[in-house]
């Protein structure tokens, strides 16, 4: 099976730089996806990184390390509208049939 | 928008009951996921259809059923219902071999 694990909450204030870690532990592994998802909204993609090494987005990038099953999420400039559930994702077990989301990270931003 | 269009938006029903969740993927996808997610929790894998085959299971109940249709819309029957179902219930899409799934916003399961 698989299982991921993130830290459920993260605190920053606006302007600063946050870092959330997933260690992820699966068969089969493909690839680290990152959604991000507002109270009471959905899921919406982020990032997807497949190969070792740091995918840029924006204010957004996401590392990915294969060797050590590690990954995160960075968010640069902090800005109120962060304020949201931040999910790392593996495709596993045959690609992308079966994306299996970590619990979540709340991130909190304060000004 | 994400494209993917979920009915209804909120279901109320009482234990024991059945419900149907449906779902229309975004123009051109051919896959439909089908996730739970509990009052502050993860997202649950259910199960995902590609062009109208199961493709992938997770830890679906046997209560849960699914299936997409020729058209590709998709529908999720939920059976025998319990209080602990109570859930919000997402649809997502993707084209074929992609890894960005798009999420429908939801259909809001209250058992009462």
């Amino acid at each position: 099976g698989q299982s991921l694990e993130q830290p459920s909450e993260v605190t920053a204030v606006e302007g600063a730089i946050v870092q959330i870690n997933c260690t992820y532990q699966t068969s089969g592994f493909y690839g680290l996806s990152w959604y991000q998802q507002h109270d009471g909204g959905a899921p919406t993609f982020l990032s997807y990184n497949a190969l070792d090494g740091l995918e840029e987005t924006g204010r957004f990038s996401s590392f990915l390390s294969r060797s050590d099953s590690y990954g995160y999420l960075l968010l640069q400039e902090l800005q109120m509208k962060d304020s949201a559930s931040y999910f790392c994702a593996v495709s596993a077990e045959g690609g992308y049939n079966k994306l299996i989301f970590g619990a979540g990270t709340r991130l909190a931003v304060h000004p | 928008d994400s494209g993917v269009t979920q009915t209804p938006k909120h279901l109320i029903t009482a234990t024991g009951q059945r419900v149907t969740l449906r779902c229309s993927p975004r123009s051109g996808d051919l896959s439909v996921y089908w996730y739970q997610q509990s009052l502050d929790q993860g997202l649950q894998f259910l199960i995902q259809y590609y062009n109208g085959e199961e493709r992938a299971k997770g830890n679906i109940l046997e209560r849960f059923s699914a299936q997409q249709f020729p058209d590709l819309h998709s529908e999720l029957n939920l059976s025998s219902l319990e209080l602990g179902d109570s859930a919000l219930y997402f649809c997502a899409s993707s084209v074929a071999g992609s890894e960005k799934l798009f999420f429908g916003s939801g259909t809001q399961l209250s058992v009462l």
